[in-house]
């Protein structure tokens, strides 16, 4: 089992670019929910999505948007790229729609943004 | 305002010195309390969820206990891989909080 797998791992983006980071889940999960975490900081919870909707979302600009496909693989898309959004964004992956059940995390996409 | 805090927020410690790590928590309709370990550069690997007061559970030198407004994670006699982030996690059903973590450093 891959486990929860993220692509980029490094990614230097320009001021007003736009960037795509993707996730495939662990195998069985059909659940992928996003996070940002900046040095020093736990991770903030962006977006959840299950089948294929996005279900819960946390305090982050509409820049921020995601999909997920039908094998449960997701998409983050951050639009109009700021220096703050340099971060490592981090994609965690569990089952059943829920919350709050156990996620597995993947190892992350480092954005920097100059 | 739904809030976690975890402390200290570094912690030096011997090999086999045992210690604890807090994280205290204010959330409306706590559904449950996960516990993660972050090596540099990787992403957070779980540990332990917990759902209600006065769960306890214990994987090898780690053992994770929830009351009603925090929760401790326990290290006996740690050894130098354990030196880590250990992030405390909230969840309320409508968001995911994560303390800022304690950075744990066992020197041999």
């Amino acid at each position: 089992d891959a486990g929860v797998t993220q692509s980029p791992t490094h990614l230097i983006k320009t001021r007003g670019q736009q960037v795509t980071l993707r996730c495939s889940p662990k195998s069985g999960h059909d659940t992928v929910s996003w996070y940002q975490q900046a040095l020093g900081q736990g991770p903030q919870f962006i977006f959840q999505y299950y089948e294929e909707e996005e279900r819960q979302r946390g305090n982050f600009p509409d820049r921020f948007s995601g999909h997920q496909f039908p094998n449960y693989s997701s998409e983050l898309n951050v639009n109009a790229l700021l220096l703050g959004d340099s971060a490592l964004y981090l994609c965690a992956s569990s089952w059943e729609g829920q919350l709050n059940t156990e996620a597995f995390f993947g190892q992350g996409t480092r954005l920097t943004v100059v | 305002e739904d809030q976690v805090t975890q402390s200290p927020e570094a912690l030096r410690l011997q090999e086999g010195e045992s210690s604890s790590l807090n994280c205290s928590y204010t959330v409306s309709g706590l559904r449950g309390l996960f516990w993660y370990r972050q090596d540099p550069g990787k992403g957070p690997e779980f540990l332990f969820t917990l759902y209600s007061a006065g769960e306890e559970k214990e994987k090898e030198r780690l053992k994770a206990t929830l009351t009603k407004k925090e929760s401790f994670l326990h290290i006996t006699a740690p050894k130098p891989e354990d030196s880590a982030t250990y992030l405390c996690a909230v969840g309320t059903g409508n968001q995911f909080y994560f303390g800022t973590g304690t950075s744990l450093t066992v020197i041999p």
